[in-house]
């Protein structure tokens, strides 16, 4: 089955400094790559993904990038918000497979 | 409102109670998904339908059953709950299999 790896397990950033959580797989065929935010108490939800066909995608604050031939995927937040504190979860190959999660902290 | 729901949202039980936890989506979404979530565990997937009247086993399928009879609704059984099944519950659904739209969580807690 897939080896999924996300690191660091739990990061802590300054407000106003970029964050970036790196996600691992070991599944060649992989071709779609999403990151998900889960809010406390609440269920995770889709913030960006990227397909193998595209190296970067921005959207606002957020990007995603991959490297297909080192297999993983990287989640940037720059000018991090009190708002970005969550838990992140990559899901190379969709709905099969979850990293297990960076908690992110931002302090003000 | 696209939306997945759970039912219920809080469960407190006792060993060997059966329970149904219920999950609904109005997307019209082929594929369903129940996942629990343990603290350093991530989500790991109990069972999956990828349409009507088709289920799979995910990763921790045990002590689990899950039925899909109509196409929103895809409830998980627990027939004779234990303690570590304590944890916090997702029902999710896709179109394609990628992306994801989870519920809100169903927190169960079995003595």
């Amino acid at each position: 089955g897939e080896n999924v790896e996300q690191h660091p397990s739990t990061l802590s950033v300054q407000e106003g400094d970029s964050a970036v959580i790196k996600c691992t797989y070991s599944d060649s065929a992989s071709n779609y790559f999403p990151w998900y935010k889960q809010e406390l108490g609440k269920g995770p939800q889709l913030i960006i993904d990227i397909r193998s066909n595209v190296g970067e995608k921005k959207d606002q604050r957020i990007a995603v990038t991959l490297n297909k031939t080192a297999k993983h995927f990287s989640l940037h937040i720059t000018e991090t918000q009190p708002e970005d504190s969550a838990v992140y979860f990559c899901a190379p190959r969709g709905v099969l497979s979850f990293g297990a999660g960076t908690t992110v902290t931002v302090r003000a | 409102e696209a939306q997945v729901t759970q039912n219920p949202r809080y469960l407190i039980t006792v060993t060997g109670k059966k329970l149904t936890v219920t999950c609904s989506q109005n997307m019209n979404h082929e594929y369903m998904s129940w996942y629990r979530q343990d603290p350093g565990l991530g989500l790991r997937q109990i069972y999956y339908s990828m349409n009507v009247e088709v289920t799979d086993k995910g990763d921790v399928p045990e002590g689990y059953k899950v039925s899909r009879k109509e196409k929103r609704n895809f409830p998980l059984i627990l027939e004779s709950p234990s303690p570590n099944q304590t944890s916090l519950y997702f029902c999710a659904s896709s179109r394609n299999q990628e992306t994801q739209y989870f519920g809100p969580g169903t927190r169960l807690l079995v003595l």
